[in-house]
């Protein structure tokens, strides 16, 4: 398996622009996270889904952010519209989530998106 | 409030020589806890994860502690490389599927020649 498929590894936009960054699971995975990761507040959970279905988005800083998964195989995470505090860079990561049973489920990382908003 | 604290904030050592990087948490409830490396541009790799009864794991050259009754994890690295130059973060999960992660914001490692 290719891992965590993110693109695009980097993205510069202007303020006011729409942004939206997509990510690719592992295939058999049925857990997506999309995290922010900034040198203030390092790592940083946005939103968290299982089985494609949006469990805790508790995270997202704002209604100008929102995240979809429409099938296993593919997620977004859309901003719209941006702003210079948004520059940070972006993880998508996946797991398997059985449930139950031992917590030691390891979680996969993308290479993440580098987003610039000037 | 559930806190991840990580020390040193960075680390310079020589090829290799020995290091231990250190995390202490105050979050509960606590269900296990990870050390991730991170290397400059790339997502975090899972290098262990710790379950409460569990005291020690090792990952090759690196070896992670777990006290949880002073809620004290360390990570010892061995014979360091050149490749082992990262960033180290300690993540505690509070929550049974594994999807509540409290960061710590990393051990940044410089191994030189």
């Amino acid at each position: 398996d290719a891992g965590v498929i993110q693109s695009p590894r980097h993205e510069v936009t202007e303020m006011g622009q729409e942004v939206t960054l997509r990510c690719k699971p592992i295939s058999g995975h049925n857990s997506l996270f999309w995290y922010r990761q900034t040198m203030m507040r390092g790592l940083e959970l946005l939103i968290y889904f299982n089985n494609n279905v949006p469990i805790d988005d508790s995270g997202m800083p704002e209604d100008r952010f929102s995240a979809k998964m429409p099938n296993a195989s593919f997620s977004t995470l859309k901003i719209q519209p941006s702003e210079p505090r948004d520059s940070a860079v972006y993880f998508c990561a996946s797991s398997w989530d059985r449930g139950r049973g031992p917590p030691d489920t390891e979680a996969f990382f993308g290479q993440g998106t580098r987003l610039t908003v000037v | 409030k559930n806190q991840v604290e990580q020390s040193p904030q960075s680390l310079i050592i020589l090829e290799g020589k020995n290091c231990t990087l250190q995390c202490n948490y105050t979050v509960s409830p606590f269900s296990n806890l990870r050390w991730y490396k991170q290397d400059t541009g790339r997502g975090p790799v899972s290098l262990t994860i710790m379950t409460f009864s569990e005291n020690t794991k090792s990952n090759g050259r690196y070896t992670a502690t777990l006290d949880a009754d002073t809620k004290q994890s360390s990570l010892h690295i061995t014979a360091s490389q050149l490749s082992d130059s990262a960033s180290y973060i300690c993540v505690v999960c509070t929550n049974q599927a594994g999807t509540a992660l409290i960061f710590g914001k990393g051990t940044t490692l410089s191994v030189s020649s």
